[in-house]
């Protein structure tokens, strides 16, 4: 099963708007990380939050951490029609692994 | 400085013929880990190798498949005797060495799009 689940799987937004996406994980983590996949490319890393953080910001995005509820969320203010695209949230289970949920398609109307 | 290199970026192979997948990592990085994506799904995780070594193949078929990353040269994601199953874009990523579990951060490759006959 997948260590990590996005929700909501797919979202449609106008542009301007904000877009939330949410993680929910199984087990305890040192970290979690994003990542943002446009169609057909590979994956690009978007943000890192540490186990100990609560909340972190990178430019136009905003990452929580709630390690009680085992869930992260991913805000994109102010979106743009480049922000269309797949985004996964990963954890390490353990060790240097990687494991990534099954992503949020979102999409940006111009 | 190059990010992470794959080749080739399409392969097409009929069934029972072998595929041969590489992957050169990013300058000074030493982890290389592949993954395996189905259309509209996300990522898993295949196998993940140092230099010589395979350091967790947890999410590898246990027949047909197998990986290396030899002292010289790319990483290899070998597919013997392929199958319709196997048709999927396979990602490899490199990082370099941490000391925090979980803290690398992965740079993918565009990926190689199998398609079996």
């Amino acid at each position: 099963s997948q260590q990590g689940e996005e929700d909501p799987q797919a979202l449609s937004i106008q542009e301007g708007e904000n877009a939330t996406m949410n993680c929910s994980y199984k087990t305890s983590i040192n970290n979690l990380q994003w990542y943002r996949q446009n169609s057909g490319r590979g994956l690009v890393h978007l943000i890192l939050i540490r186990s100990n953080e609560r909340e972190k910001h990178s430019g136009r995005l905003r990452v929580t951490l709630d390690t009680s509820k085992k869930s992260s969320s991913l805000l994109i203010t102010a979106s743009r029609a480049a922000d269309t695209a797949s985004y996964f949230c990963a954890t390490a289970i353990y060790g240097n692994k990687l494991v990534f949920g099954a992503g949020t398609i979102l999409r940006v109307k111009s | 400085n190059a990010g992470v290199m794959q080749n080739p970026r399409h392969l097409v192979r009929r069934r029972g013929q072998e595929a041969r997948l590489r992957c050169s990592p990013m300058k000074g990085h030493s982890h290389v880990y592949w993954y395996r994506q189905l259309p509209e799904e996300g990522l898993k995780f295949m196998v993940y190798l140092q230099k010589e070594n395979i350091i967790d193949e947890s999410g590898m078929p246990k027949e047909r498949f197998s990986a290396e990353f030899p002292k010289e040269g790319p990483s290899i994601l070998r597919i013997q005797q392929v199958v319709r199953g196997d048709s999927a874009a396979y990602f490899c990523a490199s990082s370099e060495v941490t000391r925090a579990a979980g803290a690398n951060v992965l740079i993918f490759g565009a990926g190689s799009r199998l398609t079996v006959l």
